[in-house]
């Protein structure tokens, strides 16, 4: 069973909010990943961190952002979001090459 | 770069059938191989690997085998089940500058019905 979790579970907003997607571990990995699932279930990973303080973008570009400011949590910030950001947003973290993901929370920008 | 290919779904089967889910893979080196499932409204779960060529990874009915000479990790299950519906992502693992992550091919539907 896996200990990961994302808040919130669906997300709803207007153009122009600042949002927050949450992802915490109890796992004490140091690998922690976000993916962005498409509609066509593609998944892009956009965001990794391989330690506290450690950030780094993945392949696909995102306007979101990341930090890693506690091994535990590795929370994804979108500052203005728009409707091109709506998706489903997969957070994962990872020991060696086995990872663990979240149930995931599906964005919607009106 | 490396990548992974997979054949396009849905597939659609009936219950106890015979079950193939094709994978390709481009790498350079001999990357881990993975298939992850995602069942509806869930993340995804780590179905089984495997970490050197001809090896077979196994799991609740499910096998793949590592074919280096043909690039391929096909998915395979003698008699499925309505349970199993769900989408199934094949990946490998890449390795660069000392950080390693996962690439997931587009995944696979399929549905199971009585």
């Amino acid at each position: 069973e896996a200990d990961i979790y994302q808040t919130p579970r669906y997300l709803v907003i207007g153009t122009g909010k600042k949002i927050t997607l949450e992802c915490s571990q109890t796992m004490g990995h140091d690998k922690m990943y976000w993916y962005q699932q498409d509609p066509g279930m593609e998944l892009h990973l956009i965001h990794y961190s391989y330690g506290v303080n450690s950030t780094e973008k993945g392949d696909l570009s995102s306007e979101s952002t990341v930090s890693r400011i506690r091994t535990e949590h590795f929370p994804l910030t979108l500052e203005s979001a728009r409707p091109s950001h709506t998706s489903q947003y997969l957070c994962a973290s990872g020991d060696r090459e086995k990872l663990f993901f979240g149930s995931g929370t599906q964005l919607s920008v009106l | 770069g490396n990548s992974v290919t997979q054949m396009e779904g849905p597939v659609t089967l009936s219950e106890e059938a015979f079950l193939t889910i094709n994978c390709t893979y481009t790498a350079t080196g001999y990357p881990s191989l993975f298939w992850y499932v995602q069942y509806p409204g869930e993340g995804l779960q780590l179905l089984l690997k495997a970490t050197k060529a001809d090896d077979k990874g196994s799991n609740k009915g499910f096998e793949a085998t590592y074919r280096k000479e043909t690039t391929s990790f096909h998915l395979e299950k003698g008699s499925v089940q309505v349970s199993d519906s769900a989408v199934y992502f094949c990946a490998l693992s890449e390795s660069s500058g000392g950080y390693n992550k996962l690439i997931f091919g587009a995944g696979t539907r399929l549905a199971v019905h009585p």
